[in-house]
């Protein structure tokens, strides 16, 4: 099915480790963006991809960093994860112009302990 | 002052009413989405609106840009209509274009 896909759906980390949240998209959008959700806050951005080789900070960016691999690929690390990370992460895409679809994955929940 | 405010935070129905969501926004913007969340399920967008009003079976979603106000009716309300319903506001232009900026959510619960 055509859409966002992230991966893994769930994961429980040791303060201090590290890993890589992936995300991919087949619908050819130009710009692809990580949030986090949280009970209380709402879901902020942590950064975006406006297109294939740029990156930039959204409002939450501390601790994270984020790859563009390509157009469909933009992968979320933490470096070392602190407890304060726990939260819901949603992968999203979306396109420009007249259609300008915005489409999320599905989540991943980050527990750190 | 938050930048997108709903109204209400939490809402109660009995199966079979008129529910209505409200969301105000004080930025400039491209579109609005109305988003529906789960328990524990991921984010779908309802509807994305830049002027006038979008039908989508029991849904309708309207827009005002000049009073930067935004409703979504649910016409008929049922039990799986239970969920959280977020409005989100996209960026105009700029180093805004494109990123969404989030109202905190509506909790709708409908009885049967």
């Amino acid at each position: 099915n055509a859409g966002v896909t992230q991966t893994p759906k769930f994961q429980v980390l040791k303060t201090g480790q590290s890993m890589t949240l992936q995300c991919a998209q087949d619908m050819n959008h130009n710009s692809m963006y990580w949030y986090r959700q949280d009970p209380g806050m709402g879901l902020r951005l942590i950064y975006y991809s406006a297109s294939e080789g740029t990156t930039d900070k959204g409002e939450v960016p501390n601790g994270y960093n984020v790859s563009r691999l390509n157009k469909r690929e933009f992968s979320l690390r933490l470096e070392s994860a602190a407890p304060s990370q726990t939260s819901v992460y949603f992968c999203a895409s979306s396109s420009r112009g007249e259609g300008r679809g915005y489409t999320f994955g599905s989540g991943t929940r980050l527990t750190v302990v | 002052k938050n930048e997108v405010e709903q109204s209400p935070q939490n809402l109660t129905a009995q199966e079979g009413e008129f529910i209505t969501i409200n969301c105000s926004y004080s930025v400039g913007i491209s579109a609005l989405h109305w988003l529906q969340q789960h328990p524990g399920g991921g984010i779908v967008s309802l509807f994305m609106l830049s002027s006038g009003k979008k039908k989508h079976g029991r849904l309708i979603a309207t827009i005002n840009i000049q009073e930067k106000h935004s409703s979504l009716h649910i016409t008929a309300s049922h039990p799986r209509d239970s969920a959280v319903y977020i409005c989100a506001v996209r960026g105009d232009g700029g180093t805004s274009y494109g990123k969404l900026t989030f109202g905190q959510g509506t909790i709708l619960t409908v009885h049967p």
